[in-house]
């Protein structure tokens, strides 16, 4: 089953205006981190936001903030006053916080991506 | 921030020739690296997990003897894709971790190396 599902293969959005990104999670673990990482053509991951599973407040990140809804295990990805650089994919991940033979790897689970373009 | 490098960035080869890529931490000592695949405008798939001095835990599917990972030091990582054919073709991305990893950016990216195989 997929862990971490991003339903918007792509999103077109105006010049700053704001837009959500989807993201919902799949997890028996009651410890986890959700990330959002962009992903411009040039390839490289930039980290945008991280929201720890016992964190009360959704996180913000100047122009980024996650809207995170733990009973529903959404973790979306708001944007807010889009720029013509947002251009990009953007990614969804989850890292479970387990233990293997007591050592824990950390190991991120990526969603699908989102292609976010946006018009000036 | 902490920074990850690899090499080559970019790299084209022959069919039936071996690869080698290369993924360092710069200013930080990685217990942990990853090694993802890439294929255009699709998602990151984790290939394996490699801990310092110890041998790579490959993900489901994934061949052992094709990919050949090595983590010979807290700095570096090596992904060497044997006899590799044109279906091998794609972005390899590492990562490194460093210590604990409970807390957000605890993991960095390098910026990926381009295999192209002909």
């Amino acid at each position: 089953a997929q862990k971490i599902t991003q339903t918007q293969p792509g999103m077109f959005v105006q010049e700053k205006e704001a837009v959500t990104l989807d993201c919902t999670y799949d997890t028996s673990d009651p410890s986890y981190g959700l990330f959002w990482y962009k992903q411009p053509s040039s390839g490289e991951m930039i980290f945008l936001i991280y929201q720890g599973s016992y964190d009360q407040q959704n996180a913000t990140e100047g122009r980024y903030s996650l809207n995170f809804q733990k009973a529903r295990k959404s973790a979306n990805l708001v944007i807010s006053a889009s720029q013509l650089g947002d251009s990009a994919m953007y990614f969804c991940a989850m890292r479970e916080d387990f233990n293997a033979g007591g050592t824990s790897y950390g190991k991120l689970t990526f969603g699908q991506g989102t292609i976010l373009t946006v018009h000036p | 921030g902490a920074v990850v490098s690899q090499h080559p960035s970019r790299v084209i080869c022959k069919s039936g020739t071996s690869v080698k890529i290369e993924c360092r931490s710069l200013d930080f000592q990685a217990t942990t690296m990853f090694w993802y695949r890439q294929f255009p405008k699709q998602s990151l798939m984790l290939m394996a997990t490699s801990n310092e001095g110890s041998k790579a835990t490959y993900e489901q599917g994934v061949e052992k003897d094709k990919f050949l990972i090595n983590h010979a030091s807290l700095t570096l990582s090596t992904l060497t894709v044997t006899s590799a054919h044109p279906e091998d073709s794609s972005f390899y991305i590492c990562s490194a971790r460093s210590g604990t990893f409970r807390g957000p950016d605890t993991q960095y990216f390098g910026p990926g190396t381009r295999l192209t195989v002909l």
